[in-house]
């Protein structure tokens, strides 16, 4: 069975600060995919980035860098600089691999992370 | 373009009554999804369809739960004789299906629905 963890239920710090979210999965598959969504107060699920098994590489899109480490089965994601506007809760989700015909699977989400930026 | 729609985007209904839930995906989306979200419980899959099709419904939480997607766009959920605990955020999702791997959901506004 499939399972993401995220311990931090709420993180807080002051705008400018460097923070980092901890995603740690688990999985029987050797084929699988990480995500991270953010929900914003206004509620919609936004997608940040996807990542497959295959592919460790780091991956940074402006403040916002994501490592991903096989060997912890982590998939953490850093803001640097957080900004008023990073205020809201973060999901990591994990999907494994798809069915042998094709198609596709429901995302495992972890209970998430709520992020407030103080001013 | 246009993203994932959902209505109404609250619902109030009494306890007993039935409710019927819509998604509207993204256009050349062939993969839908269901979700539920409630303090509780976090997110929740419910539900997937592949074209029409839903390979697997073991995800819906009781046979109160039934869905269904037409012409391989809009789906409706439909919740029979409503409990309080079906108090939730029901979210839908759609995704391309690749031949090789898992495209990206994206995920509409959702629905609150409240059961009095």
């Amino acid at each position: 069975a499939q399972k993401v963890t995220q311990a931090q239920t709420e993180i807080s710090v002051v705008e400018k600060e460097d923070v980092t979210l901890d995603c740690v999965y688990e999985t029987r598959d050797t084929t699988y995919y990480l995500f991270w969504y953010k929900q914003p107060p206004s509620g919609e699920l936004v997608f940040l980035i996807r990542r497959n098994s295959f592919d460790e590489q780091n991956e940074i899109s402006g403040r916002y860098s994501w490592n991903f480490q096989k060997s912890t089965s982590s998939f953490n994601f850093t803001i640097t600089a957080s900004q008023v506007v990073d205020s809201a809760v973060y999901f990591c989700a994990l999907s494994e691999a798809m069915y042998s015909g094709g198609g596709a699977d429901g995302l495992t989400f972890g209970k998430g992370t709520h992020l407030i930026i103080q001013p | 373009g246009a993203g994932v729609s959902q209505s109404p985007s609250n619902k109030v209904t009494e306890k007993g009554k039935d409710v019927e839930l819509r998604c509207d995906p993204i256009s050349g989306h062939t993969a839908l999804y269901w979700y539920r979200q409630s303090l509780g419980q976090g997110l929740e899959f419910l539900i997937y369809f592949q074209g029409n099709s839903a390979p697997d419904k073991s995800g819906l939480p009781s046979d109160r739960f039934s869905a269904e997607r037409t012409g391989g766009s809009v789906s409706t959920l439909t919740i029979q004789r409503t409990q309080q605990e079906d108090s939730a955020v029901y979210l839908c999702a759609s995704s391309f299906v690749l031949a090789g791997g898992i495209d990206t959901q994206y995920f509409g506004p959702g629905t609150r629905l409240t059961v009095l």
